[in-house]
């Protein structure tokens, strides 16, 4: 099966500054790449997905790249603030519907 | 938007006892339910995979009989923690895939704790 890395497992950055969090995957048929926030005790909050197909996607402050040749992806949120701190999770999939594999998570803590 | 209800949010049971977690979509088809376990500062874990009207897929490791799957409806999909132990405490999470859309909703969770 599919085998998610996630580095690193705890980030913590001054606020404003840009915090990365990158993911490799084994499997190369895998094709869909969300990524979530989770905050303590609570569910997982899809923040940004992509699929193969894309090289790159960006939404406000949150961009996700993907190298489909390098099988990793990574997360780049930029002008972090307090509450972007959580614990992200990477996760990839081979299609839609089908069930997906989380990294081991990432938690960041974006520093006042 | 699409939202799957999860209860309970808590439970506390006693050693040896069974719990039932359900995971019901309250505005979709969830043809595909997925469960997950989480320990503390731990990924989630994949456990099973159900399909309506079918037998539940395990993950490696997961015993199918100790945790029972169920997913009877478009709508209703139930996981059964049998004789529970304490090293079964975790965060019990569903996840449901909406027939003809992309993506995942994830129900609230299910804190289970055994004493």
């Amino acid at each position: 099966g599919e085998n998610v890395e996630q580095h690193p497992s705890t980030l913590s950055v001054q606020e404003g500054d840009s915090a990365v969090i990158k993911c490799t995957y084994s499997d190369s048929a895998s094709n869909y790449f969300p990524w979530y926030k989770q905050e303590l005790g609570k569910r997982p909050q899809l923040i940004i997905d992509i699929r193969s197909n894309v090289g790159e996607k960006k939404d406000q402050r949150i961009a996700v790249t993907l190298n489909k040749t390098a099988k990793h992806f990574s997360l780049h949120i930029t002008e972090t603030q307090p509450e972007d701190s959580a614990v992200y999770f990477c996760a990839a999939s081979a299609r839609t519907g089908n069930q997906f594999y989380f990294g081991t998570g990432t938690s960041l803590t974006v520093i006042p | 938007g699409a939202v799957v209800s999860q209860h309970p949010s808590w439970v506390i049971c006693k050693s040896g006892t069974s719990v039932k977690i359900e995971c019901r979509s309250l505005d979709f088809q969830a043809t595909t339910m997925f469960w997950y376990r989480q320990f503390p500062k731990q990924s989630l874990m994949l456990m099973a995979t159900s399909n309506e009207g079918s037998k539940a897929t395990y993950e490696q490791g997961v015993e199918k009989d100790k945790f029972l799957i169920n997913h009877a409806s478009l709508t209703l999909s139930t996981l059964t923690v049998t004789s529970a132990h304490p090293e079964d405490s975790s965060f019990y999470i569903c996840s449901a895939t909406n027939r003809g859309k992309s993506g995942y909703t994830f129900g609230s969770g299910t804190r289970l704790t055994v004493v």
